[in-house]
C-alpha cells in the first residue's frame, strides 16, 4: 500500500497549462475509475477537485481536468492563476478495499 | 450547512490510547461512507480508515491496521476512531471526511477541520 507517486513540484506562468502526474499500479490507479484529486492550500481544508478520474463536483472550475492512461492519472490545470498555487494530491481506491493518497505536488505560479 | 466536527485529540504517551469522534450535520448521515485522513507535521495527506454507510465493511491503512478501529453510530450521526498502541509516528492532524454515497475510499467531498493527536513521552 505504497503512496502513489507524484512530482514534488510543478511550476508555470499565469495563463499557461500544467499537468501533474499520479502513478500507481494495476491494483489501484490502473484498476479502478475511483481516482480523485484534491487541492490543499496550507491552513485551509483540502478541496475535492475531481472524482472518478475526470468528473468535477459542482462549483469547481472547468480549468481543472483529469485523465488516466494505464497506471497513471493526470490532472491538468489550464489558464494557470495565482490562486492555483497550492498542494495537489491524487487518491485512488485499491484492490485491498482501502484508499491511498499520492505523495503530493506543490504548484508554484511564477 | 453540511458540517463535520472532530473532537477527542490530545497528548498521549507512546503505547497509549485515544478515541476520536466526528459529529456530522446538514446531510443524511447514513447515506454516506466516511473516512479518516491524517496529515503529520510537514507531511502529505494519508488515508487512515474508511467505513461503509451501515458499518458493514471497513478498511485500514497498513500503518494502522490492528491498532485502530473505525466505527459509526448512525442514530447519533457520529463517526469514531479508536486508536490503541499509539506511536510517535501517529502524531498528526486527523480529519474526518464524507466519502462516497454508501461506500468509502472513492471521493472525499466534505472535510472537518480536524483534531490534533500528539504522541510523545
Amino acid at each position: 500500500q505504497s503512496a502513489l507517486t507524484q512530482p514534488a513540484s510543478v511550476s508555470g506562468s499565469p495563463g499557461q497549462s500544467i499537468t501533474i502526474s499520479c502513478t500507481g499500479t494495476s491494483s489501484d490507479v490502473g484498476g479502478y475509475i475511483y481516482v480523485s484529486w484534491y487541492q490543499h492550500h496550507p491552513g485551509n481544508l483540502p478541496k475535492l477537485l475531481l472524482y472518478d478520474v475526470s468528473d468535477r463536483p459542482s462549483g469547481v472550475s472547468n480549468r481543472f481536468s483529469g485523465s488516466k492512461s494505464g497506471n497513471t492519472a493526470s490532472l491538468t490545470i489550464s489558464g494557470l492563476q495565482a490562486e492555483d498555487e497550492a498542494d495537489y494530491y491524487c487518491s485512488s481506491y485499491t484492490s485491498s478495499s482501502t484508499a491511498v493518497f499520492g505523495t503530493g505536488t506543490r504548484v508554484t505560479v511564477l | 450547512e453540511v458540517q463535520l466536527v472532530e473532537s477527542g485529540g490530545g497528548v498521549v504517551r507512546p503505547g497509549g490510547s485515544l478515541r476520536l469522534s466526528c459529529a456530522a450535520s446538514g446531510f443524511t448521515f447514513d447515506d454516506y461512507g466516511l473516512s479518516w485522513v491524517r496529515q503529520a507535521p510537514g507531511k502529505g495527506l494519508e488515508w487512515v480508515s474508511g467505513i461503509k454507510w451501515n458499518g458493514g465493511s471497513t478498511g485500514y491503512a497498513d500503518s494502522v491496521r490492528g491498532r485502530f478501529t473505525i466505527s459509526r453510530d448512525n442514530a447519533k450521526n457520529s463517526l469514531y476512531l479508536q486508536m490503541n498502541s499509539l506511536r510517535a509516528e501517529d502524531t498528526a492532524l486527523y480529519h474526518c471526511a464524507r466519502d462516497s454515497f454508501g461506500d468509502y475510499g472513492k471521493l472525499l467531498d466534505v472535510w472537518g477541520k480536524g483534531t490534533t493527536v500528539i504522541v510523545s513521552s
